[in-house]
């Protein structure tokens, strides 16, 4: 098993500019979940995933972020325009569900840089 | 609203020694999941154990183990005859009960774990 495949795992992008993470997740998985992690403000999730149906986005900071899901294999996080305020590491996690709560497997993350 | 606090920011032990991290917890669910994730120097999150709120039993596994206690809402790790290898930061995470299962995760701040050779 491959895991959850983060890419790029770094990007610096200048201010203004579009970025566009991407995430695979577990083969099998059915809920995928969008997290980002800064020194200010820990481990947060932006928005998740059940079935390819966006279930709770309260967690995405503002109209420059949009996720998507177009089927159960793929999935990106597109900031535009970007701000330095958006440098973090944003991890993608994809867990089972089923009738009871499962783990979620993070992938490796991708260090997004805004200068 | 739930709630994760881990209050010990940074622990450094001696090799071998053992240690234990402390989570404390709040939720108003009566279903609720507990995590521990373990974030290496390398910066992946990776999965240790989960715990559903109604199974107190505690867990060993090797040189880790984890103390549920419902009473004091808390869910300690600890690692016995600590390694290098365990340096790390530690974090707790709950989880709530829903139709879908798996939800958010909220986590805690952290414990960044420094073992000395």
């Amino acid at each position: 098993d491959a895991g959850v495949i983060q890419s790029p795992r770094h990007e610096v992008t200048e201010m203004g500019q579009e970025v566009t993470l991407r995430c695979k997740p577990i083969s099998g998985h059915n809920s995928l979940f969008w997290y980002r992690q800064t020194m200010m403000r820990g481990l947060e999730l932006l928005i998740y995933f059940n079935n390819n149906v966006p279930i709770d986005d309260s967690g995405m900071p503002e109209d420059r972020f949009s996720a998507k899901m177009p089927n159960a294999s793929f999935s990106t996080l597109k900031i535009q325009p970007s701000e330095p305020r958006d440098s973090a590491v944003y991890f993608c996690a994809s867990s089972l569900v089923r009738t009871m709560n499962t783990e979620a497997f993070f992938g490796q993350g991708t260090r997004l840089t805004v200068v | 609203a739930q709630k994760v606090t881990q209050a010990q920011t940074e622990i450094s032990v001696v090799e071998k020694e053992d240690v234990t991290l402390d989570c404390v917890y709040e939720t108003r669910d009566t279903t609720y999941y507990l995590f521990w994730y373990k974030q290496p120097p390398s910066g992946e999150l990776v999965f240790l154990i989960r715990r559903n709120s109604f199974d107190e039993q505690n867990e060993i596994s090797g040189r880790y183990s984890w103390n549920f206690q419902k009473s004091t809402s808390s869910f300690n790790f600890t690692i016995t005859a600590s390694q290098v290898v365990d340096s790390a930061v530690y974090f707790c995470a709950l989880s709530e009960g829903s139709d879908f299962g798996n939800e958010k995760l909220t986590f805690g701040t952290g414990t960044r774990l420094t073992i000395i050779p």
